[in-house]
């Protein structure tokens, strides 16, 4: 696609429930990155996959995320038994290669809400 | 650890010129880079340096120091639109992803 998109754009949902977000990276990008940005808070590190495989998995915050990329493409995010606390913007960005001078193509990430 | 320190919020009056200021602590070095992010939009790159020196790209010119641990953003020429945050972020020695600094909210004024 031309860009990096993502759904849904906003989610409410009830504490205690499942929710889970969807990234489609811009075609051909290898490398797609997960990042959280909370209110008055720089953008925290979440996961990054390369192709299919995740080498880095330190920035989930509990056993409660997960994601997993598909066909070297699409991505989901899944935040079981939602806490307030994971309230917050969740972006989601690609880059060609994964490349320490790469620069990341972000999405306009989903804003998730939890009553 | 890993530390980007940048001043939370600026004001600036349209036509002038403003500094945007970021400092890092960081294992290792592999460049910074400037992105902006309007209010409720994606982040969008701004700039990228891994050497000392300034690069200039039209309004927007971006300093660095690695000794220093320092780098600036200098926005010229100020326009309503520049209104957004400008986000500081570090590509570490022995990590695959950037460190983020909180931004900084610039409120440019007629």
């Amino acid at each position: 696609g031309a860009g990096v998109s993502q759904s849904p754009s906003n989610k409410v949902t009830e504490k205690g429930k499942d929710v889970e977000l969807r990234c489609d990276p811009i075609s051909g990008h290898t490398a797609l990155y997960w990042y959280r940005q909370s209110l008055g808070q720089g953008l925290e590190f979440l996961i990054y996959f390369q192709g299919n495989s995740a080498p880095d998995k330190s920035g989930l915050p509990s056993d409660r995320f997960s994601a997993e990329r598909t066909g070297g493409s699409v991505s989901t995010l899944t935040i079981q038994r939602t806490q307030q606390e994971d309230s917050a913007v969740y972006l989601c960005a690609s880059t060609l290669r994964q490349a320490p001078n790469e620069k990341l193509f972000f999405g306009s990430g989903t804003q998730l809400s939890v009553l | 650890g890993q530390n980007i320190d940048q001043p939370t919020e600026m004001t600036a009056t349209e036509g002038a010129i403003v500094q945007i200021n970021c400092t890092y602590q960081t294992s290792g070095f592999n460049g910074l880079f400037w992105y902006q992010q309007h209010a409720g939009e994606a982040p969008t790159f701004l700039s990228y340096n891994v050497l000392d020196g300034l690069e200039e790209k039209g309004r927007f010119s971006s300093f660095l120091s690695r000794s220093k641990g320092y780098s600036y953003l200098l926005l010229k020429e100020l326009q309503m639109k520049d209104s957004a945050s400008y986000l500081c972020a570090v590509a570490g020695g022995n990590t695959d992803k950037l460190i983020f600094g909180t931004g900084t909210r610039l409120q440019v004024f007629p």
